[in-house]
């Protein structure tokens, strides 16, 4: 099956600094999504990405579609205390029969006081 | 909306029992799935549907049925739990199961099994 790299695995930052953690894929996606988990709760989206190249914000949260189509990345500005979490990313393939997502090992952000 | 909801919300086993996750959703979405999340290793595909009355299996069905009799609702069935089951388990549901807009998954708040 498809595979998903995600990297960091974690991280360990110091409130204010940005953050980077990207995915690859052995196969090409047609969307890449990003999302949250906090302890005890399920996913949250966070950004969603449809046409490689493309670059879109949430406030302080950028993601990037790859231009290969193999590769998303997501960068966080001036990170705050309510960042710390895990962060997944996800690939899906728009073809008929093949709607699966297909989820990253998560990347598990903590700030240092 | 509530979006999704699971119940319950924690849950313990003895080996070779049955049980079934509810798992429920009020945004009139067609696609739902079930997903199991295990430490380092992600969200992994259990089972997941298209529709009412059309489901599949995913990346790691064994052990585990489902069934969809209305758009609503997408019960988990574990048939003889296993201490292999142990996880904690994710409905999703989204308009479509197509990437592009409208396909995004929106994320049930888990059920934390564990099997004795």
């Amino acid at each position: 099956g498809q595979q998903l790299n995600q990297s960091p695995q974690s991280m360990f930052i110091q409130e204010g600094e940005d953050v980077s953690m990207n995915c690859t894929s052995s196969s090409i996606f047609n969307t890449w999504l990003w999302y949250k988990q906090d302890p005890g709760e399920g996913p949250v989206l966070l950004i969603a990405l449809y046409k490689a190249g493309e670059l879109t914000s949430n406030g302080r949260l950028t993601a990037q579609f790859g231009i290969t189509r193999k590769d998303s990345f997501l960068n966080i500005s001036a990170s705050i205390p309510s960042d710390v979490g895990i962060y997944f990313c996800a690939g899906q393939s728009s073809n008929f029969g093949n709607e699966k997502l297909t989820f990253g090992t998560g990347t598990r952000l903590t700030i240092i006081p | 909306n509530a979006g999704v909801t699971q119940t319950p919300k924690f849950q313990v086993l003895k080996t070779g029992q049955s049980m079934t996750l509810q798992c429920a959703q009020d945004m009139n979405h067609e696609y739902m799935s079930w997903y199991r999340q295990d430490p380092g290793m992600g969200l992994r595909l259990i089972h997941y549907s298209v529709g009412a009355g059309i489901t599949d299996q995913g990346e790691v069905p064994n052990g585990y049925n489902v069934s969809r009799s209305t758009t609503e609702d997408f019960p988990l069935r574990l048939l003889s739990a296993a201490p292999s089951q142990t996880s904690v388990y994710f409905c999703a549901s989204s308009y479509s199961p197509y990437g592009g807009l409208g396909n995004e998954q929106f994320f049930g708040p888990g059920t934390r099994l564990t099997v004795l």
